[in-house]
């Protein structure tokens, strides 16, 4: 059983342009989580999604970010317009149910230049 | 606001002896605790957890403590191994259905050999 995938590992982008950052949960996993580290912080909750709806998203940045989980295919973390600030690892996880741990992926480096 | 602390950036401790790794917590709705140990490059990887209802969890080296009164918990490796380096975070949740964690801003454990 494959563990949760992010995709890319690592992500450049000039500032202005927009970054897609991919996450496929375990099998079987119905319940995903985005987080966000910055240098020298702890993770951030960002965003809980389920199959095709948003959940809580109380950690995300009102403007520019996004985040969905569609019916086939892995869940997206978007950025649009990124900006220095937004350089950061930003980490997917996922679990079966709510009240289960959650299990993380690799993580996302995305730098902004 | 950050309401799971971890105040000790960094810790050495000599291969065998014991590793105690601390968290204080702020939010009195957490009743759900985790640790989790991270290599770099890597994601966080669930280690050992307790509900509130027990004040000791046990896992082979790992074992947490929680003392609610003081919002505090503990993690103790015995006896630590070189293979322990890593950043360890401490983690709350609220089992309410929010489902999202708060980490503390990690520990550098180095086990000298």
């Amino acid at each position: 059983n494959a563990g949760v995938m992010q995709n890319p590992r690592h992500l450049v982008r000039r500032r202005g342009q927009e970054a897609r950052l991919r996450c496929s949960p375990m099998k079987g996993h119905s319940h995903v989580y985005w987080y966000r580290q910055l240098p020298e912080e702890g993770l951030k909750f960002m965003v809980y999604l389920q199959k095709e709806n948003i959940i809580d998203e109380s950690g995300m940045p009102k403007e520019r970010f996004s985040a969905e989980f569609p019916k086939e295919g892995p869940s997206i973390l978007r950025i649009q317009q990124v900006v220095r600030g937004d350089s950061a690892a930003y980490f997917c996880a996922s679990s079966p149910s709510w009240d289960v741990g959650q299990y993380f992926g690799p993580g996302t480096r995305l730098t902004v230049t | 606001d950050q309401q799971v602390k971890q105040n000790s950036p960094s810790l050495s401790v000599q291969e065998g002896r014991i590793s105690i790794l601390n968290c204080d917590y702020t939010n009195s709705m957490f009743d759900y605790f985790l640790w989790y140990k991270k290599y770099p490059a890597e994601g966080p990887t669930f280690l050992i957890s307790i509900s509130s209802i027990k004040d000791k969890n046990e896992d082979g080296r790992f074992t947490v403590f929680l003392n609610k009164s003081a919002k505090h918990l503990s993690l103790h490796i015995v006896p630590s191994q070189p293979g322990d380096s890593a950043v360890y975070f401490c983690a709350a949740d609220r089992q309410t259905g929010a489902n999202n964690l708060f980490f503390g801003t990690g520990t550098r454990l180095t086990v000298i050999p």
